[in-house]
């Protein structure tokens, strides 16, 4: 089963206002990843949040931890068409060292 | 210029013939990874490498084939005992077995 699992499933919003994504896990884990994927490419690492932070800011996002609810948000602020992508997390659990788990991803639609 | 690469970008093959996707990185990283992707799903885990010739099972390795001979080249075969071929294929490296992964631009396989 999944480790990690991203809701919702699509969003879509006009450019302009804020995006937010939200990531479920089951098992303890290390830190927690958040990656995007442009239709038909390669993943891209956004931001990466350790078991023992809670907030972490770059740029125009901000991701939330709460391991005590084992989820994660990613918020993108001030969204551009550009940010039109497909947006994974991705799990290192204590337990599965050397290898993470990815989520279904959130699909996300920014209309100019 | 550093970086991780796949090649080809497009593969076409026959049912029953063996197929090799080559992943090759000059990060000096010692982890390497295969991915599968289906469409509209998320990354799931074929084979991973901690360290030169050595490497182990991910979630869906039946069917599938790895090497790791030297730190830079991770080649992944598709076998003909592999039922569904036909999917994005994604490799993806990083310094050691936890942290932010970088990706290749993956190769898209059509078996018919």
């Amino acid at each position: 089963s999944q480790q990690g699992e991203e809701d919702p499933q699509a969003l879509s919003i006009q450019e302009g206002e804020n995006a937010t994504m939200n990531c479920s896990y089951k098992t303890s884990i290390n830190n927690l990843q958040w990656y995007r994927q442009n239709s038909g490419r390669g993943l891209v690492h956004l931001i990466l949040i350790r078991s023992n932070e809670r907030e972490k800011h770059s740029g125009r996002l901000r991701v939330t931890l709460d391991t005590s609810k084992k989820s994660s948000s990613l918020l993108i602020t001030a969204s551009r068409a550009a940010d039109t992508a497909s947006y994974f997390c991705a799990t290192d659990a204590g337990t599965n060292a050397g290898k993470s788990t990815f989520g279904d991803g959130t699909t996300l639609t920014v209309k100019p | 210029d550093g970086g991780i690469t796949q090649s080809p970008k497009y593969l076409f093959r026959k049912e029953g013939q063996n197929v090799t996707l080559s992943c090759e990185q000059n990060l000096n990283h010692d982890a390497m990874y295969w991915y599968r992707q289906d469409p509209g799903q998320g990354l799931r885990l074929i084979y991973y490498s901690q360290i030169v010739n050595d490497f182990q099972k991910g979630d869906i390795a039946e069917g599938y084939s790895v090497s790791r001979e030297k730190k830079e080249s991770f080649p992944l075969t598709v076998t003909s005992a592999q039922k569904n071929p036909t999917a994005f294929y994604l490799c993806a490296s990083r310094p050691q077995g936890v942290g932010e992964q970088y990706f290749g631009p993956g190769t898209r396989l059509t078996v018919t």
